[in-house]
């Protein structure tokens, strides 16, 4: 089955830095690959997402990258902000496949 | 719409007892799904459905026991907790059936079991 993996496992910024956490997925079949973002005491949340005809998605301070030949999508937020500071996981599934294989998770901290 | 909602939020069980985490989302979603979340290992799915009456296991399925007699609602039953159960429960639920299809979570119940 399918196997991603998430780095770091916790990640400290300056508020107004940039964030980046990468994720590396093992079955080439994969061809969608979401992002949710998990706030304190609630469930995570879908806040971007990717499928694999596309090498660049942004939406405003956020953007993913696909890298099909090195089977690895990244996570950039720019100019972060305090309310940025959560727990975010990377995702990967088959389009007709029911399951969604999640990594371990990183902890973001926006230091003010 | 109230989205997905879970009861209960907290729940402590001794060894043995049993117990249903209720799961109910009013947004006609076809498919809905249980994952259990633990630290260091992201979320993992117990069960899933992709309609009434249809139900079939996920990636770590025993000890757990769900139905679904309705569009609305997803039960999911522990039938005699250990202590390894102890995590955080999610439901979730999405339009339609497929991995692209965005999933809506519900805000988690935390179980422990002593």
């Amino acid at each position: 089955g399918e196997n991603v993996e998430q780095h770091p496992s916790t990640l400290s910024v300056q508020e107004g830095d940039s964030a980046v956490i990468k994720c590396t997925y093992s079955d080439s079949a994969s061809n969608y690959f979401p992002w949710y973002k998990q706030e304190l005491g609630k469930g995570p949340q879908l806040i971007i997402d990717i499928r694999s005809n596309v090498g660049e998605k942004k939406d405003q301070r956020i953007a993913v990258t696909l890298n099909k030949t090195a089977k690895h999508f990244s996570l950039h937020i720019t100019e972060t902000q305090p309310e940025d500071s959560a727990v975010y996981f990377c995702a990967a599934s088959i389009s007709n496949d029911y399951k969604l294989s999640f990594g371990a998770g990183t902890t973001v901290t926006v230091r003010a | 719409n109230a989205g997905v909602t879970q009861t209960p939020k907290f729940q402590v069980l001794k060894t043995g007892q049993s117990m249903t985490l209720q799961c109910a989302q009013d947004m006609n979603h076809e498919y809905m799904s249980w994952y259990r979340q633990d630290p260091g290992m992201g979320l993992r799915l117990i069960h899933y459905s992709v309609g009434a009456g249809i139900t079939d296991q996920g990636e770590v399925p025993n000890g757990y026991n769900v139905s679904r007699s309705t569009t609305e609602d997803f039960p999911l039953r522990l039938l005699s907790a250990a202590p390894s159960q102890t995590s955080v429960y999610f439901c979730a639920s999405s339009f339609a059936f497929g991995g692209e299809e965005t999933q809506y979570f519900g805000p988690g119940t935390r179980l422990l079991v002593l």
